[in-house]
């Protein structure tokens, strides 16, 4: 079964500090894998998918397939990031669902 | 304009009642999913569907249940609310067809109380 571990469920950071949010997965396949935020009264959306190899508002995420890990970063941290964030598993293929991790809030201290 | 739709935003509701939660997308979407949340933790995934008269369970058990009659439409009912279902809902839509890169799109959600 297809799992996804987020092992802090709060990280303070201050502003201008370095970011990472934490994302293990458990599958023994190449998995597509996603980060997802939720502002403050805002709905979830995605931020950004590994396969795109995009960078978002600042933040990046590699997969480490050794480490079977995800991990979220952004160099320098703003007050604005503060939100919840969400990684989230799908196996390849057609007849998927998507499996959403325990979720990781990010407070930024001004 | 294109978007995913979830009423009511709010319910409170006293114990032993039917409700319904709507969720209707008008972005053409052939998957549609039910995820239950709490304020500040993790979606649990409860319901999903890959089209018309196609529903699956998903990985948190529910009493709940969901009809896909039509392609914009997936519903949730509750047939005998409790307590325990005090919780937010989230309904989600995205494409189909074999692809990867799955998006998914949210509603704003329904906060439910029971009483």
């Amino acid at each position: 079964a297809q799992r996804v571990t987020q092992p802090e469920k709060l990280l303070s950071v201050f502003k201008g500090a370095p970011v990472e949010l934490k994302c293990n997965y458990s599958y023994s396949g190449s998995p597509e894998l996603f980060w997802y935020v939720q502002y403050s009264r805002q709905r979830l959306q995605l931020l950004l998918r590994h396969i795109s190899r995009e960078s978002i508002k600042g933040f990046t995420a590699d997969l480490n397939k050794g480490e079977t890990s995800f991990h979220l970063k952004k160099p320098f941290a703003q007050e604005e990031d503060s939100a919840m964030y969400y990684c989230a598993l799908r196996r390849p293929g057609g007849y998927q669902k998507v499996t959403f991790g325990t979720g990781t809030k990010l407070q930024v201290i001004p | 304009e294109a978007d995913i739709y979830q009423t009511p935003r709010y319910l409170v509701i006293g114990t032993g009642k039917k409700i319904t939660l709507e969720c209707s997308q008008t972005m053409g979407h052939d998957k549609m999913y039910w995820y239950q949340q709490d304020p500040g933790m993790e979606l649990h995934l409860i319901h999903y569907s890959y089209g018309v008269n196609s529903t699956e369970k998903g990985d948190l058990s529910s009493e709940s249940t969901v009809s896909r009659i039509r392609t914009e439409h997936f519903p949730l009912t509750l047939e005998s609310a409790r307590p325990s279902h005090t919780s937010q809902y989230l309904c989600a839509s995205s494409e189909f067809g074999g692809t990867t890169n799955e998006k998914l799109f949210f509603g704003s959600g329904t906060q439910l109380s029971v009483l």
